[in-house]
């Protein structure tokens, strides 16, 4: 079955630290691949996402993504951390293939929680 | 903000109920998703509509059913509720159905089941 597996449950890093969370999917075929951040108390939100080119994408916030497909991996990077990151992410995939529906498989989410 | 809302934001029912859950897309959004997320799990996709008609729907049984209506709200109905349907519950619009339009979320309907 077509799967997402984020590696940490939960990180706990202090502010200015570097910054990477694991992902990897399960799917052989062409993938979308996104990653989304939900801050407490606020709406799911897109934070960047790779289609197609340049395997290395930016996102917002300084974050940045790296697309190995070797690896089937999807890793999420941010080089100095914030206080304000404080958040549970999820990594996600939309398989292609033929389907009209663009179904969105998400990870189990990672909380990432930062130090003063 | 999304420009997606959910309505009501929170819920309580009993075994064996049934509920309606209803979403309000962003402006210009043809498509609307639903997912349900249970504590400490990522979203799992139910269905999809698209322009009215169901375009696409996850490993959930029939009792979860849905409407998108001409003005591209919709519903998510879920009958005979049980204590594992206890979640929360997400729309998403997005405007178009492929795969690499942005979908954007709501702040969800949280479900709690007696």
């Amino acid at each position: 079955a077509q799967s997402v597996s984020q590696h940490n449950h939960h990180v706990i890093l202090s502010e200015a630290a570097s910054l990477e969370l694991g992902c990897n999917y399960s799917y052989g075929g062409t993938v979308n691949l996104f990653w989304y951040v939900q801050y407490p108390g606020q709406h799911l939100q897109l934070l960047l996402k790779y289609f197609s080119g340049d395997p290395l994408v930016k996102g917002i916030k300084g974050f940045e993504a790296e697309f190995i497909k070797s690896k089937f991996s999807f890793n999420l990077r941010k080089p100095s951390v914030q206080w304000s990151d404080t958040a549970e992410y999820f990594c996600a995939v939309i398989p292609g293939g033929y389907s009209s529906a663009s179904k969105i498989i998400f990870g189990s989410g990672t909380r990432l929680s930062i130090r003063p | 903000e999304t420009g997606v809302t959910q309505s009501p934001t929170h819920l309580i029912k009993t075994r064996g109920q049934q509920v309606t859950l209803r979403c309000s897309s962003q402006s210009g959004h043809n498509t609307v998703s639903w997912y349900q997320q249970a504590l400490g799990q990522g979203p799992q996709f139910i269905f999809q509509y698209y322009r009215e008609e169901e375009n696409g729907r996850g490993n959930f049984p029939p009792r979860f059913s849905g409407l998108q209506f001409p003005n591209y709200s919709s519903e998510l109905n879920v009958n005979a509720l049980e204590l594992d349907d206890s979640a929360l519950y997400l729309c998403a619009s997005s405007s178009d159905r492929g795969r690499r339009e942005t979908q954007y979320f709501g702040p969800g309907t949280r479900l709690l089941v007696l």
